[in-house]
């Protein structure tokens, strides 16, 4: 089944505590992506990768790291968490950047509280 | 000028009836509106999408409406049903050569069906 796979789905952390959330996807997709969901905020991103070893920042990089080292996986790194990253998180992906229009898969999301 | 505006908040209606959930945008160089729909404990999955070039999308109960000289769209859920009761996004990306996937979400539509 083609999917994108987040874990952990629920995590409880304390300030300051590094934490990584993985993220991966089965159907080869070029592009992958990191948002945050808040109430009243929608979602927003947070990085991007439009291929292995090329990530961008997005809207809202502070206090977040990715990597890209395979093209399958993009796992959002937290290195000393704080309160205000408690959070909604969303992994996306799409078969390719240079496609104007294509359709972005989401993974299940991963909800964090940072205490 | 990055921002989309999505009303209104939260949406109850009766089963059968239309459900309209409208977005608007500043930076017309946006050439790609989708909306997504997310149910609780999962990630959002794309609906429906339309490009500038067209004023009307339709897909079965579903239909986008496209003003582009107002710069506003909407979703009409007709004969909507409990079954379609979840959060719904709109959305905006620019497309091109610039393309970098992002999307820009709007800040969500509760929608409940009552039976």
């Amino acid at each position: 089944e083609a999917q994108v796979t987040q874990n952990p789905r629920y995590l409880i952390t304390v300030t300051g505590k590094k934490l990584t959330v993985t993220c991966s996807q089965n159907m080869n997709h070029e592009y992958m992506s990191w948002y945050r969901q808040d109430p009243g905020l929608g979602l927003r991103q947070i990085y991007y990768s439009m291929n292995v070893e090329v990530t961008d920042k997005g809207d809202v990089p502070e206090g977040y790291k990715v990597s890209r080292k395979e093209k399958r996986n993009f796992p959002l790194i937290l290195e000393s968490p704080s309160p205000n990253q408690t959070s909604l998180y969303f992994c996306a992906s799409r078969p390719g950047a240079g496609a104007s229009y294509n359709e972005q898969f989401f993974g299940p999301g991963t909800r964090l509280t940072v205490l | 000028q990055q921002q989309v505006k999505q009303s209104p908040q939260s949406l109850i209606v009766q089963k059968g009836g239309i459900s309209i959930i409208n977005c608007a945008y500043e930076n017309t160089a946006f050439d790609y509106f989708p909306w997504y729909q997310q149910f609780p404990g999962k990630g959002p999955a794309l609906l429906i999408a339309i490009r500038p070039d067209v004023s009307e999308k339709k897909e079965g109960r579903f239909t986008i409406s496209f003003n582009k000289s107002a710069k506003q769209f909407s979703l009409h859920i007709m004969d909507s049903q409990p079954g379609d009761s979840a959060t719904y996004f709109c959305a905006a990306s620019i497309g091109g050569s610039s393309n970098t996937g992002k999307l820009i979400f709007g800040q969500g539509t509760t929608l409940q069906v009552k039976p």
